[in-house]
């Protein structure tokens, strides 16, 4: 059964709009959550994670994520994208296990 | 400057060459992983060590080797029996565990990561 699902291939927005890059997972328990970005032929970059507390977490380069434990979500947003923001987005999730199993990852285009 | 670095950037491997590729962390950190990221299937663990000289196989560890004889070093071997190595590799390692905590909820942090071909 998949962890992890990101519905949307790619989201595509216009510069200045507000995004969201949609995530849902199906793990049992309290997961932990995580948000990473890859540009093109580089790593993974860390943005933000949920392990307790506010369900609304803010991370690194505007974005921000809330969680949703009776819709098991765990969206990615930022209210006004920029053209630097397209990349590859990968949500991830952590059983409690220190492993983590990722999405198959949502590409961004954010269009001038 | 503190990082996970990864070499070489690009290898190629010929039929039934074993290849290695190289992972090295200078952030003390006791836990290190490798991922597969093949198009269209996001990252897979193949495998991770949470401590030197242990190491436990992922959900697709066939066709590889890794050791952990120090903290700083996870180099992973591209075996011979590994039937479809062409890939982007992935090295991680993540934050110091908390007593008692392992390594869950830790920030996993990435290197810049490693093609393999095979030609």
């Amino acid at each position: 059964a998949q962890s992890v699902a990101q519905p949307e291939d790619q989201v595509n927005v216009a510069e200045g709009n507000p995004l969201t890059v949609k995530c849902t997972y199906s793990v049992s328990g309290n997961p932990y959550l995580f948000w990473y970005v890859q540009y093109p032929n580089r790593g993974l970059q860390f943005l933000l994670k949920y392990i307790t507390g506010d369900n609304l977490v803010k991370g690194s380069y505007g974005f921000e994520a809330e969680f949703n434990k009776s819709q098991t979500s765990f969206h990615l947003k930022k209210p006004s994208a920029l053209v630097s923001d397209s990349a590859l987005y990968f949500c991830a999730v952590d059983k409690r296990t220190g492993k983590l199993i990722f999405g198959q990852g949502t590409t961004l285009q954010v269009k001038p | 400057d503190g990082g996970i670095t990864q070499s070489p950037k690009y290898l190629f491997r010929k039929e039934g060459q074993n290849v290695t590729l190289s992972c090295e962390q200078n952030l003390n950190h006791d836990a290190m992983y490798w991922y597969r990221q093949d198009p269209g299937q996001g990252l897979r663990l193949i495998y991770y060590s949470q401590i030197v000289n242990d190491f436990q196989k992922g959900d697709i560890a066939e066709g590889y080797s890794v050791s952990r004889e120090k903290k700083e070093s996870f180099p992973l071997t591209v075996t011979s029996a590994q039937k479809n190595p062409t890939a982007f590799y992935l090295c991680a390692s993540s934050t110091p565990s908390r007593r008692g905590q392992g390594n869950s909820g830790n920030t996993i942090y990435f290197g810049e990561g490693s093609w393999l071909t095979v030609v």
